[in-house]
């Protein structure tokens, strides 16, 4: 079935240990979301791409990056990250603008 | 900032019942959306409804709108254990297809 996949489910880094989160999906979308969940919070937009034009949320910290090389794939860079950083972590997508989101079962970051 | 704030925060009901969660927000909308997000999972789109539509139907389902009040209300009804879940209304406006999330209604269903 067409879909969105995040890996890993579970993810556990030290505090300042660099770590990366994949996305991919196989409906075709030009538009890929990030979104940051703490608990018991709405999801919180990072970033998304519209095709190749990346758009950067203006409270996103410096501390989180983005990597889009083809349409199916969308990675989620996070350099050094804090304890506040602990959170489930959504990628979403959809066919443009004005349209439903599509989201991946998230990854849940632990840091220690 | 926050656009959509819902209202109950919590519900809990028996099974069988109707349960309504009401969603409001500040600014012009294109669309609203009702998302279900099952414990420790990703969200599930349920309806998406245009600012030209007052409602919208999907099986157990009814969404209204109302632009002049700047409300939504979702409506399940013969609720069942298995809608047990946080419901969130999310805002698309003139921000490029951007969503923004309310802080969402826990539901608990009880057999």
């Amino acid at each position: 079935d067409a879909m969105v996949i995040q890996n890993p489910r579970y993810q556990v880094t030290q505090f300042g240990k660099p770590v990366t989160l994949s996305c991919s999906q196989t409906l075709n979308h030009n538009v890929m979301y990030w979104y940051q969940q703490k608990s018991s919070q709405a999801p919180k937009l990072l970033f998304h791409y519209y095709d190749k034009d990346f758009n950067n949320e203006a409270d996103t910290p410096d501390n989180f990056q983005s990597r889009r090389p083809n349409t199916s794939f969308c990675f989620l860079d996070i350099r050094s990250p804090g304890l506040g950083d602990a959170a489930m972590y959504l990628c979403a997508t959809t066919r443009d603008r004005g349209y439903e989101q599509y989201f991946g079962p998230g990854t849940r970051l632990t840091v220690t | 900032s926050q656009q959509g704030e819902e209202d109950p925060q919590a519900l809990s009901i028996q099974e069988g019942e109707n349960a309504t969660m009401n969603c409001s927000y500040k600014t012009s909308i294109n669309n609203l959306q009702w998302y279900r997000q099952n414990s420790g999972r990703g969200l599930v789109h349920l309806i998406l409804i245009r600012s030209n539509e007052r409602e919208k139907h999907s099986g157990r389902l009814r969404v209204t709108l109302d632009t002049s009040k700047k409300s939504s209300s979702l409506l399940i009804t013969a609720s069942r254990a298995a809608d047990t879940a946080s419901y969130f209304c999310a805002t698309d406006g003139n921000q490029g297809g951007k969503l923004i999330f309310g802080q969402g209604t826990e539901l608990s269903v009880k057999p």
